[in-house]
């Protein structure tokens, strides 16, 4: 079955203790990417990726750290994660990168809560 | 910059009814718009994908339609049913290299519709 798979589903965590998200595609996708959703503000993009070891910044980067060594994972890292990073984060993936010509897949997310 | 509107934000009907979801964008500028559905704590899923060259597209109950020199979309859904409650989302995609980012879909707020048994 494809799928856009994240991990943790869910997590509780305090500020400054460094956690990653797993984001894992079956697809062989091109482009993936990492949003954050907040109520009021919407889907924002924290950074994005175009292929292997290509990676560059979304609307709101501040916080957070992304690698891409292999083509289907691409996860995010919160080195000193703050209250303000609490939101639910979703992966995303599509087959085509420049330009999104096509649908884009996304995970069933992540919420992250920084006490 | 592309800003991306949908009115309403919440929208509540009896179940059997047609409606329609309305999406606005600043920018004409887009090489396709998608509808994409979510469910509560859930993930979007993608629902229909428009290319900039068409003027709607169909599925099942469903049909979007795309006016790109008038920056509107609309997602028609016929005969609703409970099921059919979500958040629906439109979301666009730049022309390459027309200034904005080329890698980067830019979303509505979406509209929350609970369908009524």
């Amino acid at each position: 079955e494809a799928q856009v798979t994240q991990n943790p589903r869910y997590l509780i965590t305090v500020t400054g203790k460094k956690l990653t998200v797993t984001c894992s595609q079956n697809m062989n996708h091109e482009y993936m990417s990492w949003y954050r959703q907040d109520p009021g503000l919407g889907l924002r993009q924290i950074y994005y990726s175009m292929n292997v070891e290509v990676t560059d910044k979304g609307d709101v980067p501040e916080g957070y750290k992304v690698s891409r060594k292999e083509k289907r994972n691409f996860p995010l890292i919160l080195e000193s994660p703050s209250p303000n990073q609490t939101s639910l984060y979703f992966c995303a993936s599509s087959f085509s990168s420049f330009p999104l010509t096509g649908e884009l897949f996304f995970g069933e997310g992540s919420r992250l809560t920084v006490l | 910059k592309q800003e991306v509107t949908q009115i309403p934000a919440a929208l509540s009907v009896p179940e059997g009814e047609n409606l329609v979801l309305n999406c606005s964008f600043t920018d004409s500028a887009i090489y396709n718009l998608q509808w994409f559905r979510q469910d509560p704590g859930k993930g979007l899923t993608s629902l229909l994908l428009i290319q900039s060259s068409q003027r709607e597209q169909t599925s099942g109950r469903l049909n979007a339609s795309l006016d790109k020199s008038s920056g509107r979309s609309t997602l028609y859904i016929a005969a609703s049913q409970p099921g059919d409650s979500a958040t629906y989302l439109c979301a666009v995609s730049p022309i390459p290299n027309s200034g904005g980012s080329n890698y980067k879909l830019t979303f509505g707020k979406g509209t929350l519709l609970t369908v009524n048994p």
